[in-house]
């Protein structure tokens, strides 16, 4: 069975100042990690992606991601927050091929950044 | 940049009356998913479509909850009769791969 856990449900930081979403996983396998960002009364939007490769991972809007096996985490990093970056970000895995194809969301994790 | 389409966006309806959903995937992308975001928590799954044929309903409260996608485009939600706590945001995806594209979602609430 897959999981992830975002252990934080809300982040409060400074605009300007670096900002850190938290992220753990669970799989059998080999994980497919992914970060996405909702605004209000709006959907999902995709920032980026771990499949293989680089355990640093380079998305949109300036958004980056570290992929550690060992800890089991992928943590999404900023490092200049900025206050319309203020939304809630969900952290998401699925099973290498050979294990479930749909992705398990996180609980979210709000991030508010203050000017 | 193709979209996913959802509409409503905003639906108000009373319990015991019908509702239905339309999701208009990107164009090409044989997956298509209906998720339910309850306020404060991740998405759920409901369903899953490849093309015209149902992967996964397992999570879809068969009983009052139905969904289609006849042509493999295109997909229909529907719920019917309604309760109190199908309140919620209805996201759709879709995906040509790994990554999925959501829709805008249609926000239900059921007095």
């Amino acid at each position: 069975a897959q999981s992830v856990a975002q252990p934080e449900d809300q982040v409060n930081v400074a605009e300007g100042n670096p900002l850190t979403v938290k992220c753990t996983y669970s799989v059998s396998g080999n994980p497919y990690l992914f970060w996405y960002v909702q605004y209000p009364n709006r959907g999902l939007q995709f920032l980026l992606k771990y499949i293989t490769g680089d355990n640093l991972v380079k998305g949109s809007y300036g958004f980056e991601a570290e992929f550690n096996k060992s800890q089991t985490s992928f943590h999404l990093k900023k490092p200049s927050a900025l206050v319309s970056d203020s939304a809630l970000y969900f952290c998401a895995v699925r099973d290498s091929p050979g294990g479930s194809y749909i992705p398990t969301f996180g609980r979210g994790t709000s991030l508010i950044v203050h000017p | 940049e193709a979209e996913v389409a959802q509409s409503p966006r905003y639906k108000i309806t009373e319990k015991s009356q019908a509702v239905a959903f339309w999701c208009d995937p990107i164009s090409g992308h044989a997956t298509l998913y209906w998720y339910r975001q309850i306020l404060g928590q991740g998405p759920e799954l409901l369903v899953q479509f490849q093309d015209e044929s149902v992967v996964d309903d397992s999570q879809l409260p068969k009983d009052r909850f139905s969904a289609e996608r006849l042509k493999g485009v295109d997909s229909t939600l529907k719920i019917q009769p309604a309760e109190l706590g199908d309140s919620a945001m209805y996201l759709c995806a879709s995906s040509p791969g790994e990554t999925q594209y959501f829709g805008p979602g249609t926000r239900l609430l059921v007095l």
